[in-house]
């Protein structure tokens, strides 16, 4: 069964500094995408980033990458130099292949991130 | 380009009542999604529909929970009658082709949601 961790409730980071949130999964299909959603507090799920798990590099957006190490099942997102409105609810997600449900999306508890002035 | 569509945006019913939530998905997308997000939780596929075909409706509650989507375009989510437990925000998603395994046509897009409150 696939499964995603994300160990970090809250996360406090000043304007314009880094922040790491972290992702673990586990998944036994051998391919399988990676996604990261921001959810204000509006309530929409916005997609931000996706990682195939066959993508040789680490995926970037803008301010976003996903720091992907494939061995230790982690996709972390790094948010580079936050901003006031990235304060919102951040969710890991996995989409696993054929052996686990096509296009079914998975998703961890998430992560809420607020940026200070 | 318009995004995916939802109402009503709030909703507010005693149990035992029945609703019904619509969508309707980003034009041209095949495949939509409705998913169910618990407060304090991610959230939690209901049913998954491919054109007007279902896909996946393993974690749908049948005996309250029906959905729809007659033309292969937009839904309806119904809940009849609804349960205490049945709160939630009610969340409905799109994507172009399911089975690219590409990001440009697999990619899930959400739409704003619906907050239902059952007291």
């Amino acid at each position: 069964a696939q499964k995603i961790t994300q160990t970090q409730p809250g996360m406090f980071v000043q304007e314009k500094e880094a922040v790491t949130l972290d992702c673990t999964y586990d998944t036994s299909d051998p391919s399988y995408g990676l996604f990261w959603y921001k959810q204000p507090s509006s309530g929409e799920m916005i997609f931000l980033i996706y990682q195939g798990s066959y993508d040789q590099q680490n995926a970037t957006e803008g301010r976003y990458s996903l720091n992907f190490q494939k061995a230790r099942k982690s996709a972390n997102l790094v948010i580079s130099a936050s901003q006031l409105g990235d304060s919102a609810m951040y969710f890991c997600a996995m989409r696993g292949g054929w052996n686990t449900g096509f296009q079914k999306l998975v998703f961890g508890t998430g992560t809420r991130l607020l940026v200070s002035p | 380009e318009a995004g995916v569509a939802q109402s009503p945006r709030y909703k507010i019913i005693e149990k035992r009542q029945s609703v019904a939530f619509w969508c309707n998905p980003i034009s041209g997308h095949a495949t939509l999604y409705w998913y169910q997000q618990i407060l304090g939780q991610g959230p939690k596929l209901l049913i998954q529909f491919q054109n007007n075909g279902v896909v996946d409706d393993s974690q749908l509650p049948k005996d309250r929970f029906s959905a729809e989507r007659l033309k292969g375009v937009d839904s309806t989510l119904k809940i009849q009658p609804a349960k205490l437990e049945d709160s939630a925000v009610y969340l409905c998603a799109s994507s172009l082709d399911p089975l690219a395994g590409v990001p440009e046509r697999d990619t899930q897009y959400f739409g704003p949601g619906t907050r239902l409150t059952v007291l």
